[in-house]
């Protein structure tokens, strides 16, 4: 079962408008990890939030997290071109493990 | 630093064949981990250790061995290829265990393929 999961499957905006990524998780956590994938390569680590904050800012990225309602999400900003990717949410479900989501494919168009 | 290094990059097998493949990290982190990615799944934990000479099972560990005999090193085995197991593979690696707040570097992928 995933411990992290992803809303919407697929996000398709322009340039320049703000991007916006759900995730939901199910058990309590001590952090939770977006990452983004590129097509045919691997996952890069973009912000990591703990759990005792509500929100963590990295250019053009925030994110933030309610432990009440067991959510996060990921805003991007003016979003580019380059932005075009799959971003996946990952929570640690245990100590020494990290579930993803099954990932948002967002597509920013010229 | 190369950072997580997989190979190879692609491999066609046969059904009941077998392979390895290969993870290689140069940033001494403790934690090795496999995942697969299969359409509409998203990643998936194969296997992981937590040091050298430690490993653990994951979410599908069914039809795949590892060993960690180095810090370094954590290759992943095939006994007996299947279909199922046509995936794109990832090997990420991090200093610390994902609870004590520590991202995953990752490997740029094998794309496996079983006929």
């Amino acid at each position: 079962s995933q411990q992290g999961e992803e809303d919407p499957q697929a996000l398709s905006i322009q340039e320049g408008e703000n991007a916006t990524m759900n995730c939901s998780y199910k058990t309590s956590i001590n952090n939770l990890q977006w990452y983004r994938q590129n097509s045919g390569r691997g996952l890069v680590h973009l912000i990591l939030i703990r759990s005792n904050e509500r929100e963590k800012h990295s250019g053009r990225l925030r994110v933030t997290l309610d432990t009440s309602k067991k959510s996060s999400s990921l805003l991007i900003t003016a979003s580019r071109a380059a932005d075009t990717a799959s971003y996946f949410c990952a929570a640690n479900s245990g100590y020494s493990t990290l579930t993803f989501g099954k990932g948002t494919m967002l597509l920013v168009s010229p | 630093n190369a950072g997580v290094t997989q190979t190879p990059k692609f491999q066609v097998l046969k059904t009941g064949q077998s392979m390895t493949l290969q993870c290689a990290q140069d940033m001494n982190h403790e934690y090795m981990s496999w995942y697969r990615q299969d359409p509409g799944m998203g990643l998936r934990l194969i296997h992981y250790s937590v040091g050298a000479g430690i490993t653990d099972q994951g979410e599908v560990p069914n039809g795949y061995n590892v060993s960690r005999s180095t810090t370094e090193d954590f290759p992943l085995r095939l006994l007996s290829a299947a279909p199922s197991q046509t995936s794109v593979y990832f090997c990420a690696s991090t200093f610390d265990r994902p609870a004590r707040n520590s991202p995953l570097h990752f490997g740029n992928g094998t794309r496996l393929t079983v006929t």
